[in-house]
């Protein structure tokens, strides 16, 4: 099974401030990885897709990169609305593991 | 705009079977190249898939589940269904179904939480 592990797990930020996230896959994944937003009590948002694709409707400060093994996911600007939970999930094999999460929390 | 909804018990005894299904609205289940998919989430904890159907009736399984689930699909519906046999504790969570493109899960139902427990 391929493994994902986010760093952080937990972010302190405050808004307007640049944000990164890190996936990194236990195998080579290509770019086959998807990276969503969760907000407490609500189904999650795919917010990018094939590591950079950014889904319609998503704005443009989220941005996604990376392939093979390591995958960033940035918030340019840190808005009041993405106070949330980011997960990253694979797509390479038919078993589509999630990372564990990575909460951004308000500084 | 597609729009998916579960349904089904809220409490499930343990050992019984988590029986819930999910209905497709705003679009055909048959059509495109889409995978149907049943994802799960513990009470403040990560998301775990659990696995998908295509309209063709293949399907794929997370190992961990694979022993006690069964998804179906039922095209003249537009449902799809999933079942979880011999359920635990451990088997409580919000429930999610889900449209599985080629990219990643674009449409998500609300989720519907299961409690195990007599």
């Amino acid at each position: 099974d391929i493994q994902l592990t986010q760093s952080p797990s937990f972010l302190s930020a405050s808004v307007g401030d640049r944000v990164t996230i890190t996936c990194r896959a236990s195998q080579g994944i290509s770019s086959y990885l998807a990276w969503y937003q969760q907000k407490p009590g609500k189904a999650p948002k795919l917010l990018i897709y094939a590591a950079s694709t950014l889904q319609s409707g998503v704005p443009s400060r989220f941005s996604g990169s990376g392939s093979g093994t390591e995958f960033t996911l940035t918030i340019s600007s840190l808005q009041p609305e993405d106070f949330a939970t980011y997960y990253c999930q694979q797509l390479n094999s038919y078993l589509r593991t999630f990372g564990q999460g990575t909460k951004v929390e308000i500084k | 705009q597609v729009q998916l909804q579960e349904s089904g018990p809220g409490l499930v005894k343990p050992s019984q079977t988590l029986s819930l299904t999910c209905t497709v609205s705003g679009g055909s289940i048959s059509s495109g190249s889409y995978y149907w998919s049943w994802i799960r989430q513990p009470a403040g904890k990560g998301l775990e898939w659990i696995g998908r159907i295509y309209t063709s009736g293949s399907t794929n399984y997370n190992p961990s589940l694979k022993s006690r689930v069964t998804i179906s699909v039922d095209t003249s519906k537009n449902q799809f269904s999933l079942k979880l046999s011999s359920v635990t504790a451990a088997d409580t969570a919000v429930y999610y179904c889900a449209r599985d493109k080629v990219g990643g899960i674009d449409y998500w139902g609300q989720g519907t939480l299961v409690t195990v427990s007599s």
